[in-house]
């Protein structure tokens, strides 16, 4: 079974600190995808960041960034500078390598970005 | 932004009555998903399609049915809607032809029933 858990369902962070949202999966998939998504109040929902399981250095894109440890099954995001933007659900999702694409998402974490 | 779209954006229905949610997509992607999102769940899938009138079922399938007799629509039913159904219902595709495996969503069909 493969299951994405989020340990945090509510964080908060001042405006231009940085903050680190968790991750952990279980999986006996040896290889897969890792995903961030950002869900703002819009409900639109908005990939932030992507890393393949066989790469070992982390995914950046801007602000944000991955701390991947694939022995510990763990898959944290790191959001640098925040800004009053990135006031969002952040659902951390997982998807096998041709598996149908099937996705696994946790539950999410608010981060409420405070000015 | 990919071309998805769900209709209807909202809709209050009472129990018994069914209900079809259609999402639509111009992207020519195989794959597709249906996606319920409740408080605590996260995304949970419902079914997903990887081509004309192939179909599976995931994580949440009962109560629901889906069909999918074109490359661009893919159908969510309710046969009799219960309160439990109450949620946010979301679309995804994705072609893992194109080398990535990301899902993109459609904006979203929020579902009450009474």
């Amino acid at each position: 079974a493969q299951t994405v858990t989020q340990s945090q369902p509510e964080m908060s962070v001042q405006e231009a600190e940085t903050v680190t949202l968790s991750c952990t999966y279980d999986t006996s998939e040896s290889n897969y995808y890792l995903f961030w998504y950002k869900q703002p109040p819009s409900r639109q929902m908005i990939l932030v960041i992507r890393q393949e399981a066989y790469k070992q250095q982390n995914a950046t894109e801007n602000r944000f960034s991955v701390n991947f440890q694939k022995a510990a099954k763990s898959f944290s995001l790191k959001i640098s500078d925040s800004q009053l933007g990135d006031t969002a659900m952040y659902f951390c999702a997982f998807t096998p390598v041709n598996t149908g694409n099937q996705f696994y998402f946790g539950t999410g974490t608010s981060l409420t970005v405070i000015p | 932004d990919a071309g998805i779209t769900q209709s209807p954006r909202h809709k209050v229905t009472e129990t018994g009555t069914p209900v079809t949610l259609r999402c639509h997509q111009t992207e020519n992607h195989r794959y597709m998903y249906w996606y319920r999102q409740d408080p605590g769940h996260g995304l949970r899938l419902i079914h997903y399609s990887y081509g004309v009138k192939d179909t599976d079922k995931g994580e949440v399938s009962d109560g629901y049915s889906v069909s999918r007799s074109k490359t661009e629509d893919f159908l969510l039913t309710l046969e009799s809607a219960t309160s439990s159904q109450t949620s946010v219902y979301f679309c995804a595709i994705s072609e893992p032809m194109t080398g990535s495996d990301e899902q993109y969503f459609g904006p979203g069909t929020r579902l009450t029933v009474t």
